[in-house]
């Protein structure tokens, strides 16, 4: 079985510009949260989808991101404009059932803006 | 204070010693907690559920210590597998998977 897949794994861009990263979480799984590592930090929380509904999205840093899940599968998340604070690994979950299952984490994207 | 508290090491063992890292919680209310290994540039895993007193799963025991506050890793006869970054994790107060608290990890470096 496919584990969540993230897509790309590395994104270099220049501060200003528009990135979009992908999560694909484990088939079934309706869950879907987003979190995010910047340098020297610990993960945190952005976002959580149940389904194509945002269930919480509290961790949202501010108005420049973007967490789309349309049709409840794969999960978009946007950042624009980027700036260079936005580096850092961005992991993608995926459980089950609400709360009661395990959650899977993806390998993350490394996004580096310059 | 942040709420998950670890000290980030190194800890530098040969094979085979015991090693052991605490992580503090500042919210006294949390029931469970979690121990995930995260190996270099890869994802966090899951390595331990912690929701009472402790919990043993082979060379890794993990204790719970309520009145102080801090939930505690034990690894005995360390392997060169078990270098990694080690994050405490608490969940919500609700609790499950969702809106995970994580500790910044305590990196274990296991050498010959």
């Amino acid at each position: 079985e496919a584990g969540v897949t993230q897509f790309p794994s590395h994104s270099v861009i220049e501060k200003g510009q528009t990135v979009t990263l992908r999560c694909d979480p484990i088939s079934g799984h309706d869950n879907l949260y987003w979190y995010r590592r910047v340098m020297g930090k610990e993960i945190k929380f952005l976002l959580h989808f149940v389904k194509e509904s945002k269930q919480d999205e509290s961790g949202m840093p501010n108005n420049r991101f973007l967490a789309e899940r349309t049709g409840g599968t794969y999960s978009t998340l946007k950042v624009q404009p980027a700036e260079l604070e936005d580096s850092g690994v961005y992991f993608c979950a995926s459980s089950q059932t609400q709360g009661d299952t395990e959650a899977f984490f993806g390998q993350g994207t490394r996004l580096t803006v310059v | 204070r942040k709420e998950v508290e670890q000290d980030p090491g190194p800890f530098n063992v040969p094979e085979g010693a015991t090693v052991a890292f605490n992580c503090t919680y500042s919210n006294s209310a949390s029931q469970s907690f979690f121990w995930y290994r995260q190996d270099c540039r890869k994802e966090p895993k899951l390595l331990m559920s912690v929701y009472s007193s402790g919990n043993e799963d082979g060379r890794f025991t993990a204790q719970l210590n309520r009145a102080s506050q801090y939930i505690s890793l034990l690894i005995r006869d360390s392997k060169l597998s078990d270098s990694a970054t080690y994050l405490c994790v608490v969940p919500p107060l609700s609790g499950g998977y969702n809106k995970l608290i994580f500790g910044a990890g305590t990196r274990l470096a296991v050498h010959p």
